[in-house]
């Protein structure tokens, strides 16, 4: 699996849109690029996937860049409970699914 | 609602026991699971993948005879953690994925939290 890149942490206000940016520069031309967030002492919970489009569901919307070299995460509104790490994971016909550190994100009142 | 469960979510056992971890894919079959450990802020790391009816494949570094995986059932597979050091104190989580496109997502257990005393 191609390795991910990810600042370790990020800050957002209630309300306000959130952009989680994902480096991906070795990602071969199969790979998905997928999602996850962890709240404290919980498993992982999948947030959205993608291969080369745009995509867009009820808890995220994720951008992809042309070249598929990187990827964004975008909150649309922060809420309390958005808190939580988040990680990138470019997932490779393998089946498994390995975690790179993630980014944190607090989100402030 | 979960897909996943897992049990127990706490265990304390004494320095050399072995305590057992289930993890159960609800209303799916599950040909293959995967278990992970987690350090206290640090990521998942993947200790190994669990086949029904066949032996767990582990990840470099992992014992596999100290992290013994049974995976009896499309539904249930199971890491018992045997002769248990204070060492292997960390948090377990399970993971299972719908039958589907190899794409699809993972579906996690709310993990064990394991602390040996």
């Amino acid at each position: 699996d191609a390795k991910t890149t990810q600042p370790n942490s990020m800050e957002s206000n209630e309300e306000e849109p959130v952009h989680l940016p994902c480096n991906h520069s070795t990602i071969s031309g199969t790979d998905y690029i997928h999602w996850y967030r962890q709240l404290p002492s919980q498993g992982p919970e999948y947030v959205i996937h993608g291969l080369t489009s745009n995509v867009n569901n009820r808890m995220a919307s994720l951008a992809i860049a042309e070249d598929r070299k990187s990827s964004t995460l975008i909150l649309h509104r922060a809420t309390l409970r958005d808190a939580a790490v988040y990680y990138c994971i470019s997932y490779s016909n393998t089946g498994k699914l390995i975690f790179g550190q993630g980014t944190t994100l607090q989100v402030k009142p | 609602g979960a897909v996943v469960s897992q049990h127990p979510s706490r265990v304390i056992c004494k320095s050399g026991t072995s305590v057992k971890i289930e993890c159960r894919s609800l209303d799916f079959q599950a040909t293959t699971m995967f278990w992970y450990r987690q350090f206290p802020k640090k990521s998942l790391m993947l200790m190994a993948t669990s086949n029904e009816g066949s032996k767990a494949t582990y990840e470099q570094g992992v014992e596999k005879d100290k992290f013994l995986i049974n995976h009896a059932s499309l539904t249930l597979s199971t890491l018992t953690v045997t002769s248990a050091h204070p060492e292997d104190s960390s948090f377990y989580i399970c993971s299972a994925r719908i039958p589907g496109p190899y794409n699809s997502p993972l579906h996690f257990g709310n993990g064990t939290r394991l602390t040996v005393t």
